[in-house]
């Protein structure tokens, strides 16, 4: 099975920021990684996917790129909207595997 | 409008069985292929199963194969997860997620619907 290994597990960012989460796939995985927000209560909703493609609907502070098998999602100048908690996940090969989750919480 | 509308889950006794629903509207329900994840309580997410739009590929996590069986019936647009030998541990609530052909993400996701599993 594909392990995400996902960090930090939790950050406090102001607005002026830039925010930085990272998951490192234990094998290659190309690609295949998306990045969902959940906010309380409510389901995720994808932000990235492809690794770096924005999904529709989405704000251009939000972006997503690759370093070898790390992946990250970067938030430059968070909103107080973005809050939440985020997720990577892998869909390269099944068990699809998610990522332990970042609890993302603005000052 | 995309629509993923769960439906079925409530409080079933270990060792009992469930049915869930996911209804769809708003796209080609025949075109996606269809996920369950679950979420348990204060937890992370974790991927249960998939189906092809098809049909013709069926995936199962480990902690579920042989206990639950994905299905879906595209004349009705509805996905399906039938869950026998319950456990506590599969308390959760369960999100159904469409996936578009070809590609690898979980582009529109249910509200979820809660099982619990207790005596």
């Amino acid at each position: 099975d594909i392990q995400m290994t996902q960090s930090p597990a939790s950050l406090s960012a102001s607005l002026e920021e830039i925010v930085t989460i990272t998951c490192k796939a234990s094998q290659g995985i190309d690609d295949y990684l998306s990045w969902y927000q959940q906010k309380p209560g409510k389901s995720p909703q994808l932000l990235i996917y492809d690794a770096t493609s924005l999904a529709d609907g989405v704000p251009s502070r939000f972006s997503g790129s690759r370093s070898g098998t790390q992946y990250s999602l970067k938030i430059s100048r968070p909103q107080v909207d973005d809050s939440g908690i985020y997720y990577c996940l892998q869909s390269y090969s099944t068990p699809y595997t998610f990522g332990a989750g970042t609890k993302l919480e603005l000052k | 409008e995309v629509q993923l509308v769960e439906s079925g889950g409530g409080l079933v006794q270990p060792g009992r069985s469930l049915k869930l629903s996911c209804v769809a509207s708003g796209f080609t329900f025949s075109n996606y292929g269809m996920n369950w994840i679950r979420q348990a309580p204060g937890k992370g997410l974790e991927w249960v199963a998939y189906i092809s739009s098809g049909s013709s590929y069926i995936y199962y996590a480990e902690t579920v194969k042989g206990r639950f069986t994905i299905s879906r019936d595209n004349a009705k647009n509805t996905l399906y997860l039938q869950m026998t030998s319950l456990r506590s541990e599969d308390t959760a609530l369960y999100y159904c997620a469409s996936r578009v052909l070809g590609a690898g993400y979980f582009d529109y996701w249910g509200q979820g619907v809660m099982v619990t599993v207790s005596s």
